[in-house]
């Protein structure tokens, strides 16, 4: 079955940029989407399309595609973006829905 | 306002069955597919099932094909997951969602969620 791959945690200082990586073999032909869940609450919406941002989301909040990778950039990371942050995608088909392993972002 | 509302989720034991429902407001089914996502206790997320916006069409995760079904009532607004031959794994907190994204699936708005337990 198809995966993706996340790095399980990343963490940096407040102010910094965080870089959190999302891999797959249909990356190259397919969106990415980025939800971030923090503790005790349903998933979020904050990156869709690879790059776009829903509103209300914060402008720090970024991503980008390229080849097999996909990439959410927080820049200028705050302590309130704590969160396990999840890449999602589909698979060749187009018909599954396919969940990274997601990534714990610690801002400390 | 969008807003979705999971219930119906308990303790059951394994090999029985159960509904969960997904009340939906601010939106009508019939214009939105809709998705369940399911999260067991301490893991990551997992895909469940999606339904079309058109209702004719459902796809399903391999590890609940055959067992699990995705509905919705359009008169009611309420999206369903029946939960067949459940066994200990199926155990998560189960999340409906909105997809709202013109193209490729994306979850736009969620649920807070109902907490499923298979336990003998």
């Amino acid at each position: 079955s198809y995966e993706l791959t996340q790095p399980p945690s990343v963490s940096v200082s407040p102010g910094q940029t965080a870089r959190i990586t999302c891999s797959g073999d249909a990356l190259p032909r397919k969106y990415a989407y980025w939800y971030q869940q923090k503790s005790g609450q349903a998933p979020a919406l904050v990156i869709y399309e690879d790059s776009k941002r829903p509103s209300g989301i914060p402008e720090r909040f970024s991503g980008s595609r390229a080849g097999t990778m996909a990439t959410l950039t927080i820049s200028g990371a705050q302590v309130e973006d704590e969160a396990d942050y999840y890449c999602h995608s589909t698979d060749s088909s187009g018909n599954h829905v396919v969940f990274g392993g997601g990534t714990k972002l610690t801002v400390l | 306002q969008v807003h979705l509302v999971e219930s119906g989720g308990g303790v059951v034991q394994p090999g029985r069955s159960l509904r969960l429902s997904c009340a939906a407001s601010g939106f009508t089914l019939n214009k939105y597919g809709m998705h369940w996502v399911r999260q067991a206790p301490g893991k990551g997320l997992e895909w469940v099932a999606v339904i079309y916006y058109h209702g004719n069409r459902e796809y399903y995760a391999d590890s609940v094909k055959g067992r699990f079904t995705i509905s919705r009532d359009i008169s009611k607004n309420t999206l369903y997951l029946q939960l067949n031959s459940l066994r200990a794994e199926d155990t998560a907190v189960y999340y409906c969602a909105r997809d709202g994204c013109s193209g490729s699936y994306c979850l736009d708005h969620w649920g807070q969620g109902t907490l499923v337990t298979v336990s003998s």
